[in-house]
């Protein structure tokens, strides 16, 4: 069975680029995340999706982090305009359901740069 | 807020012996703790999960403890290998009361000797 997919595995891109992660979670998983984490630390929490509802963005700063999952499968996360402080690994994972107690499997992450 | 307190340093043990980790959280009880190896590079991997309700969970080489009265989660490794190198994540799921939002704690690099 494959894992969680995520592309690209590294982007460097200059400040006030945009930027696009992509991510194919296991198949049969309703609930996908995206975290960010920094070096040193664990992964915090950007979005959660239900299918292809968004149950909980708090984190999301909306300014300048969108996301979608149009058809409850894939999901995009984008950046525009990149800060510099966005630099960090961005991981998708996914697990059968919401809710709580749901083992949660990860992707490899997408290494940001900002130069 | 819940805050999650894992040790920053490194924990350097020489191989055969038991590594333990320790998790301490600030706030409520989690519904559920959930323990994740990271390799450099990989994203995390999930090892064990114990509910509020359970002292002891085990598997294989593995074993974590919940004290719900400490606030705390202890993770063993037995008989330790340098295969077992990695950094180990503790991540607390609050359940319906803090919104199903799992938290992770920054976690311990652990490095065993040959």
């Amino acid at each position: 069975e494959a894992g969680v997919v995520q592309s690209p595995r590294y982007k460097i891109i200059e400040k006030k680029q945009p930027v696009a992660f992509w991510c194919n979670p296991i198949s049969g998983h309703n609930t996908l995340y995206w975290y960010l984490q920094n070096l040193g630390q664990g992964p915090e929490l950007l979005i959660r999706y239900e299918n292809e509802e968004a149950v909980d963005d708090s984190q999301l700063p909306k300014d300048r982090f969108s996301a979608e999952r149009l058809k409850g499968v894939d999901s995009t996360l984008k950046i525009q305009p990149a800060e510099l402080g966005d630099s960090a690994v961005y991981l998708c994972a996914s697990s059968l359901q919401g809710g709580t107690g749901n083992e949660q499997f990860f992707g490899p992450g997408t290494r940001l740069t900002v130069l | 807020s819940q805050k999650i307190e894992q040790n920053s340093e490194a924990l350097n043990i020489q191989e055969g012996k038991t590594a333990t980790l320790t998790c301490n959280y600030t706030n409520y009880s989690p519904a559920y703790l959930q323990w994740y190896r990271q390799d450099p590079g990989r994203g995390p991997v999930f090892l064990l999960l114990i509910r509020e309700n359970e002292k002891e969970k085990r598997k294989e080489r593995l074993k974590v403890t919940f004290d719900t009265t400490l606030k705390q989660s202890l993770f063993h490794i037995t008989a330790s290998q340098p295969a077992d190198s990695a950094t180990y994540l503790c991540a607390l799921d609050p359940g319906n009361t803090g919104g199903f939002k799992t938290i992770f704690g920054a976690g311990t690099r652990l490095f065993v000797k040959a």
